[in-house]
Protein backbone atom coordinates (compact mmCIF):
# COMPACT_ATOMS: atom_id res chain seq x y z
CA UNK A 1 0.00 0.00 0.00
CA UNK A 2 1.47 2.73 -1.44
CA UNK A 3 1.83 5.90 1.38
CA UNK A 4 3.23 8.60 2.70
CA UNK A 5 3.51 8.61 6.53
CA UNK A 6 4.27 11.59 9.15
CA UNK A 7 5.57 11.50 12.91
CA UNK A 8 4.32 12.35 15.45
CA UNK A 9 0.75 13.21 14.11
CA UNK A 10 -0.09 16.03 16.98
CA UNK A 11 2.73 17.68 18.49
CA UNK A 12 2.83 20.92 21.28
CA UNK A 13 6.05 22.25 21.80
CA UNK A 14 7.02 25.87 23.90
CA UNK A 15 8.02 28.96 22.24
CA UNK A 16 11.71 28.77 21.80
CA UNK A 17 12.27 24.82 21.48
CA UNK A 18 13.56 23.18 18.37
CA UNK A 19 10.85 21.26 16.05
CA UNK A 20 11.84 18.09 14.14
CA UNK A 21 9.09 16.66 12.29
CA UNK A 22 9.45 13.21 10.28
CA UNK A 23 8.42 11.69 6.81
CA UNK A 24 8.73 9.00 5.27
CA UNK A 25 7.24 7.27 1.85
CA UNK A 26 7.80 3.90 0.19
CA UNK A 27 6.97 4.76 -3.31
CA UNK A 28 10.71 5.66 -4.30
CA UNK A 29 9.65 8.96 -5.66
CA UNK A 30 12.38 11.71 -6.02
CA UNK A 31 9.98 14.51 -5.23
CA UNK A 32 9.48 15.67 -1.79
CA UNK A 33 7.63 18.51 -0.25
CA UNK A 34 6.60 20.08 2.98
CA UNK A 35 3.40 22.42 2.76
CA UNK A 36 1.63 24.10 5.88
CA UNK A 37 -2.24 24.75 5.96
CA UNK A 38 -3.70 27.53 7.19
CA UNK A 39 -7.48 28.26 7.34
CA UNK A 40 -7.89 30.63 4.37
CA UNK A 41 -4.37 30.62 2.94
CA UNK A 42 -5.08 26.70 1.72
CA UNK A 43 -1.35 24.88 1.31
CA UNK A 44 1.59 26.95 0.99
CA UNK A 45 4.92 25.69 -0.04
CA UNK A 46 7.55 25.59 2.45
CA UNK A 47 10.46 23.63 0.73
CA UNK A 48 10.47 21.07 -1.77
CA UNK A 49 13.23 18.40 -2.56
CA UNK A 50 14.27 16.48 -6.12
CA UNK A 51 16.15 14.02 -4.47
CA UNK A 52 18.85 13.33 -1.82
CA UNK A 53 20.64 16.69 -0.84
CA UNK A 54 18.78 18.39 -3.24
CA UNK A 55 16.04 20.69 -1.65
CA UNK A 56 14.67 24.37 -3.18
CA UNK A 57 12.79 26.99 -1.26
CA UNK A 58 9.64 27.00 -1.61
CA UNK A 59 6.91 29.85 -1.33
CA UNK A 60 7.29 30.79 2.96
CA UNK A 61 11.35 29.29 3.78
CA UNK A 62 12.32 31.44 6.17
CA UNK A 63 12.19 30.05 9.66
CA UNK A 64 12.21 26.47 8.24
CA UNK A 65 15.18 24.45 6.78
CA UNK A 66 14.80 21.00 5.45
CA UNK A 67 17.11 17.51 5.47
CA UNK A 68 16.73 14.74 3.28
CA UNK A 69 19.91 12.03 3.51
CA UNK A 70 17.87 9.46 1.85
CA UNK A 71 15.24 9.52 -0.81
CA UNK A 72 12.73 8.02 1.63
CA UNK A 73 13.28 10.82 4.12
CA UNK A 74 12.49 13.90 4.66
CA UNK A 75 12.29 16.46 7.74
CA UNK A 76 11.47 19.43 8.63
CA UNK A 77 12.93 21.27 11.23
CA UNK A 78 11.85 24.70 13.01
CA UNK A 79 15.21 25.88 15.13
CA UNK A 80 13.54 28.12 17.69
CA UNK A 81 9.71 27.57 17.10
CA UNK A 82 7.45 30.67 16.98
CA UNK A 83 4.02 30.91 17.84
CA UNK A 84 3.51 31.97 14.25
CA UNK A 85 4.40 28.72 13.08
CA UNK A 86 0.99 26.90 14.87
CA UNK A 87 -0.47 24.85 11.50
CA UNK A 88 -1.23 21.73 10.00
CA UNK A 89 2.20 20.13 8.66
CA UNK A 90 1.44 17.91 5.61
CA UNK A 91 4.51 16.13 4.08
CA UNK A 92 4.04 14.67 0.41
CA UNK A 93 5.65 13.12 -2.50
CA UNK A 94 5.90 12.64 -6.04
CA UNK A 95 7.02 10.58 -8.87
CA UNK A 96 10.01 12.06 -10.85
CA UNK A 97 10.35 15.83 -11.60
CA UNK A 98 7.23 15.22 -13.96
CA UNK A 99 3.87 16.16 -13.54
CA UNK A 100 2.21 13.81 -11.99
CA UNK A 101 -0.23 12.75 -8.63
CA UNK A 102 1.18 14.41 -5.25
CA UNK A 103 0.71 11.89 -2.49
CA UNK A 104 0.16 13.58 0.83
CA UNK A 105 0.61 11.84 4.72
CA UNK A 106 -1.93 12.72 7.17
CA UNK A 107 -0.52 15.66 8.29
CA UNK A 108 1.25 16.67 11.63
CA UNK A 109 -1.18 19.65 14.15
CA UNK A 110 1.81 21.56 15.64
CA UNK A 111 0.88 23.58 18.45
CA UNK A 112 3.61 26.23 19.75
CA UNK A 113 2.69 27.72 22.94
CA UNK B 1 6.71 31.42 -10.12
CA UNK B 2 3.13 30.74 -10.61
CA UNK B 3 -0.26 31.91 -8.71
CA UNK B 4 -3.27 30.13 -8.23
CA UNK B 5 -6.78 32.21 -7.80
CA UNK B 6 -9.49 29.72 -6.44
CA UNK B 7 -13.10 31.14 -6.16
CA UNK B 8 -15.19 30.87 -4.58
CA UNK B 9 -13.84 30.24 -1.10
CA UNK B 10 -17.35 28.65 -0.08
CA UNK B 11 -19.68 27.13 -1.62
CA UNK B 12 -23.49 25.68 -0.71
CA UNK B 13 -25.34 23.55 -2.92
CA UNK B 14 -28.65 21.66 -2.20
CA UNK B 15 -28.41 18.01 -2.79
CA UNK B 16 -28.72 16.69 -6.32
CA UNK B 17 -27.89 20.02 -7.62
CA UNK B 18 -24.56 20.97 -8.86
CA UNK B 19 -21.61 22.42 -8.14
CA UNK B 20 -18.64 24.53 -9.86
CA UNK B 21 -15.20 25.70 -8.82
CA UNK B 22 -13.15 28.19 -10.69
CA UNK B 23 -9.72 28.62 -10.58
CA UNK B 24 -7.17 30.80 -12.49
CA UNK B 25 -3.25 30.65 -13.46
CA UNK B 26 -0.71 32.92 -14.74
CA UNK B 27 2.27 30.99 -16.13
CA UNK B 28 1.46 29.98 -19.42
CA UNK B 29 4.01 27.21 -18.92
CA UNK B 30 1.93 25.47 -16.80
CA UNK B 31 0.63 22.46 -18.33
CA UNK B 32 -1.30 20.27 -15.87
CA UNK B 33 -4.19 21.18 -13.29
CA UNK B 34 -5.13 18.33 -11.21
CA UNK B 35 -8.14 18.85 -8.21
CA UNK B 36 -7.75 17.31 -4.69
CA UNK B 37 -10.47 16.80 -2.42
CA UNK B 38 -9.81 17.11 1.95
CA UNK B 39 -12.23 15.59 4.02
CA UNK B 40 -12.43 16.69 8.07
CA UNK B 41 -9.05 16.24 9.64
CA UNK B 42 -7.81 13.92 6.41
CA UNK B 43 -5.22 14.58 3.76
CA UNK B 44 -5.79 16.06 0.33
CA UNK B 45 -6.32 13.47 -2.37
CA UNK B 46 -6.34 13.59 -6.14
CA UNK B 47 -10.13 12.79 -7.53
CA UNK B 48 -9.56 14.55 -11.00
CA UNK B 49 -7.04 16.04 -13.42
CA UNK B 50 -6.35 17.47 -16.91
CA UNK B 51 -3.24 18.24 -19.30
CA UNK B 52 -2.73 21.07 -21.38
CA UNK B 53 -3.49 18.43 -24.30
CA UNK B 54 -6.93 18.53 -23.20
CA UNK B 55 -9.99 20.81 -23.00
CA UNK B 56 -12.41 18.36 -20.92
CA UNK B 57 -12.38 15.51 -18.80
CA UNK B 58 -14.62 13.05 -17.57
CA UNK B 59 -15.04 10.91 -14.73
CA UNK B 60 -17.77 9.54 -11.99
CA UNK B 61 -20.20 12.92 -11.95
CA UNK B 62 -16.71 15.13 -12.27
CA UNK B 63 -16.05 17.66 -15.20
CA UNK B 64 -12.81 19.44 -15.51
CA UNK B 65 -12.80 22.09 -18.28
CA UNK B 66 -9.09 23.45 -18.92
CA UNK B 67 -9.67 27.06 -21.18
CA UNK B 68 -5.64 27.57 -21.49
CA UNK B 69 -6.23 31.16 -23.69
CA UNK B 70 -7.92 32.64 -20.89
CA UNK B 71 -5.59 30.93 -18.44
CA UNK B 72 -8.36 29.47 -16.47
CA UNK B 73 -9.76 25.58 -15.38
CA UNK B 74 -12.54 24.71 -12.84
CA UNK B 75 -14.18 21.50 -11.50
CA UNK B 76 -18.11 20.81 -11.93
CA UNK B 77 -19.36 18.06 -9.47
CA UNK B 78 -22.99 16.82 -10.81
CA UNK B 79 -25.55 15.56 -8.95
CA UNK B 80 -23.77 16.60 -5.41
CA UNK B 81 -24.39 14.50 -2.66
CA UNK B 82 -23.77 15.32 1.19
CA UNK B 83 -20.28 13.54 0.91
CA UNK B 84 -19.57 15.53 -1.29
CA UNK B 85 -18.76 18.19 0.98
CA UNK B 86 -15.09 18.85 1.55
CA UNK B 87 -12.52 21.36 0.60
CA UNK B 88 -11.64 21.04 -2.84
CA UNK B 89 -7.79 22.35 -3.56
CA UNK B 90 -6.93 23.45 -7.60
CA UNK B 91 -3.19 23.16 -8.48
CA UNK B 92 -1.15 24.35 -11.86
CA UNK B 93 1.97 23.12 -12.07
CA UNK B 94 4.65 24.53 -14.32
CA UNK B 95 8.15 23.57 -14.87
CA UNK B 96 10.64 25.64 -13.61
CA UNK B 97 14.66 24.64 -15.05
CA UNK B 98 14.04 21.05 -15.69
CA UNK B 99 11.76 20.65 -12.32
CA UNK B 100 7.67 20.91 -11.83
CA UNK B 101 6.32 22.79 -9.32
CA UNK B 102 2.84 22.59 -8.28
CA UNK B 103 1.18 25.66 -7.17
CA UNK B 104 -1.98 25.07 -5.46
CA UNK B 105 -5.34 27.74 -5.00
CA UNK B 106 -6.27 28.67 -1.67
CA UNK B 107 -9.34 26.14 -1.34
CA UNK B 108 -13.23 25.75 -2.16
CA UNK B 109 -15.20 24.67 0.91
CA UNK B 110 -18.02 22.87 -0.48
CA UNK B 111 -20.88 22.55 1.85
CA UNK B 112 -23.74 20.17 0.11
CA UNK B 113 -27.15 20.41 2.21
CA UNK B 114 -29.79 17.52 1.95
Amino acid sequence: DMKVTQMPRYLIKRMGENVLLECGQDMSHETMYWYRQDPGLGLQLIYISYDVDSNSEGDIPKGYRVSRKKREHFSLILDSAKTNQTSVYFCASSFSRADTEVFFGKGTRLTVV
Amino acid sequence: GEQVEQLPSILRVQEGSSASINCTYENSASNYFPWYKQEPGENPKLIIDIRSNMERKQTQGLIVLLDKKAKRFSLHITDTQPGDSAMYFCAASARSGGNYKPTFGKGTSLVVHP
